[in-house]
Formats: structure tokens, C-alpha cells, sequence
């Protein structure tokens, strides 16, 4: 089954507490993409990758760090977590890395992250 | 700053009625418009998309009207149902390759 799986579903920290939050895609995909969703707020991008060791900033990458050593997998670093990361993240990846235009999003179910 | 400006936040209908959604950017780069369906506890999944060469897309019950001269577009669910009820959001794309969201709009249709 085609899907972008992230892990943990859940996870409660405290803050400074270095975390990763896995993303892997089994759809041969180029583009990837971490967002974070607060009430309110909507869907905001925090990084992205157009390939393997492509990685750039979205609008709000204060505090977070991307690796994308390999095509399936797109981790999110956060290495000094604190409360105001607290929100629900969403990894994505989509087909085409040179122009993701025209190419949908597939989401992972997201993992609700909060920070102590 | 919001590229794209979503309304309302939140909307109930009834079942059978028609919900509409609307959408407003200022960016004339933007050439990719899809809107995205969110259940609780789900990632977003897209529904429809358009693009600017065309003024209407329909897709089932989902119709995207794109009005490119005053930089809106709408989403109409004809015949709502129950099961229609999540988030929706907008988006746009830029040459920038960034997909920029609305913030969402949250649907009830009540039976």
C-alpha cells in the first residue's frame, strides 16, 4: 500500500530534550515535506527536500533540522525542543522533485508532539 | 504573512445544502490551486485542484470556481452529507515550488 508512515503518533517530552520524529515514504517519491498544524494557524511548512541531500527552509524552520541521506526517509530534528513546538506535525511527499506543481501530497496521520 | 485567505473558519449546514468556501491570494505567480479534505485524526488528502487556464472544475459533488481576474476561488459541495464533515483547506503554489494553505475551514452538515 502506497503511504508516508510517521512515528511516533504521539509523544510527550520536556523541554531541551532532543527528539526525532521518523517519515518514510514507499512511493519512490522525490519531494518531501514536514508541516505543522496549530488551531487556527493552518498548515505551515517548516522544511523540504526536492531530493537526496536537498534540503531547504519553509516559513517556520526556527528550531527544527531535516536530513535526507536517502529518497524514502525525511526525519524532523527538533535538538532543544521547547513548549512553543508543541503541535501536531505532518510529514508529506509528493512525485516530481524538480517541479511538485501538479503533483498532489500524500500525508502521513501525523504525530502530536507536546513539550513540557 | 497569510498568502491565502480562507473563510469562514468554521460553517454547519444541513444535509442536502450546498456549503461554499472561498479563497483570496494576492501572488499572480500562483498557477496550482487544489483544496485538501482533513478528517479528525488524519493527515489531508487532496480532493480537487485547478488551475488558472480554467474558470470551474467539478469532480463528483466537489466544484472548484476560480475567478483569476479578482484572485478568488470557492469550493461548492453539492448535496452535502453527513460524511462530508471535516476540515477544508485552500491552497496555492508558487514557482517557489512551496504549497501555501489556507488556515482551514471546519464543516459540520448535520442530518
Amino acid at each position: 500500500e502506497a503511504q508516508v508512515t510517521q512515528n511516533p503518533r504521539y509523544l510527550i517530552t520536556v523541554t531541551g530534550k532532543k527528539l526525532t520524529v521518523t517519515c518514510s515514504q514507499n512511493m519512490n517519491h522525490e519531494y518531501m515535506s514536514w508541516y505543522r498544524q496549530d488551531p487556527g494557524l493552518g498548515l505551515r511548512q517548516i522544511y523540504y527536500s526536492m531530493n537526496v541531500e536537498v534540503t531547504d527552509k519553509g516559513d517556520v524552520p526556527e528550531g527544527y533540522k531535516v536530513s535526507r541521506k536517502e529518497k524514502r526517509n525525511f526525519p524532523l530534528i527538533l535538538e532543544s525542543p521547547s513548549p512553543n513546538q508543541t503541535s501536531l506535525y505532518f510529514c508529506a511527499s509528493s512525485l516530481k522533485g524538480d517541479s511538485p506543481t501538479n503533483e498532489k501530497l500524500f500525508f502521513g496521520s501525523g504525530t502530536q508532539l507536546s513539550v513540557l | 504573512q497569510q498568502q491565502v485567505k480562507q473563510s469562514p473558519q468554521s460553517l454547519i449546514v444541513q444535509k442536502g445544502g450546498i456549503p461554499i468556501i472561498n479563497c483570496a491570494y494576492e501572488n499572480t505567480a500562483f498557477d496550482y490551486f487544489p483544496w485538501y479534505q482533513q478528517f479528525p485524526g488524519k493527515g489531508p488528502a487532496l480532493l480537487i485542484a485547478i488551475r488558472p487556464d480554467v474558470s470551474e472544475k467539478k469532480e463528483g459533488r466537489f466544484t472548484i470556481s476560480f475567478n483569476k481576474s479578482a484572485k478568488q476561488f470557492s469550493l461548492h459541495i453539492m448535496d452535502s452529507q453527513p460524511g462530508d464533515s471535516a476540515t477544508y483547506f485552500c491552497a496555492a503554489e508558487d514557482s517557489g515550488y512551496a504549497l501555501n494553505f489556507g488556515k482551514g475551514t471546519s464543516l459540520l452538515v448535520t442530518p
